[in-house]
């Protein structure tokens, strides 16, 4: 049963590109979260998505930054135009069961290392 | 809005030593509480899920407690290895933001052989 999977491992992008990450959950997992670490700093939620649905985006950026986890395919995080302050990892969880549930337990993807120039 | 403190953040012991890491967090009110390791330029890997109504869990060389009522967990791990050493994260899920976990900016662990 393979893990969550994330691709790019590393992604570099001028100032001003689009950067697409991409994550495959686990096999039997509909849920899934963003997080970014910034360098030094610790993980920090961006966004939940079940299957076609946002749930809670709380965490993202309100500019530039979307996600999607459409019903065939990868959950997608898009960063648009981006800057410098966007460097850091970005890694992918994914669940069985909904956040709610006291259960609930979380697996992590290997992480996107986004560099940009 | 929950803050997750973890103490110390640097910590070095030689090989075979039992340690204990510690975890703190704000708000009590929690789903549950989760322990990772992320090796470097990795992600995380998963220890032990607490729930709220649970008290503590063990896993091999792992026994992780939690005291919800004084915002505390700590991770014992026994009979220290060099393979343990690596970044231990603490992760809350408050229940009034259920959906997203709170970390803390982790212990680093060095088991010198």
């Amino acid at each position: 049963n393979a893990g969550v999977m994330q691709n790019p491992r590393h992604l570099v992008r001028r100032r001003g590109q689009e950067a697409r990450l991409r994550c495959s959950p686990m096999k039997g997992h509909s849920h899934v979260y963003w997080y970014r670490q910034l360098p030094e700093e610790g993980l920090k939620f961006m966004v939940y998505l079940q299957k076609e649905n946002i749930i809670d985006e709380s965490g993202m950026p309100k500019e530039r930054f979307s996600a999607e986890f459409p019903k065939e395919g990868p959950s997608i995080l898009r960063i648009q135009q981006v800057v410098r302050g966007d460097s850091a990892a970005y890694f992918c969880a994914s669940s069985p069961r909904l956040a709610g549930e006291p259960n609930n337990e979380q697996f992590f993807g290997p992480g996107t290392r986004l560099t940009v120039l | 809005k929950q803050e997750v403190t973890q103490i110390p953040a640097a910590l070095s012991v030689p090989e075979g030593e039992n340690l204990v890491l510690n975890c703190s967090f704000t708000d009590s009110a929690i789903y549950n509480l989760q322990w990772f390791r992320q090796d470097p330029g990795k992600g995380l890997t998963s220890l032990l899920l607490i729930q709220s109504s649970q008290r503590e869990q063990t896993s091999g060389r792992l026994n992780a407690s939690l005291d919800k009522s004084s915002g505390r967990s700590t991770l014992y791990i026994a009979a220290s290895q060099p393979g343990d050493s690596a970044t231990y994260l603490c992760a809350v899920r408050p229940v009034r933001t259920g959906n997203q976990f709170y970390f803390g900016t982790g212990t680093s662990l060095t088991v010198i052989p």
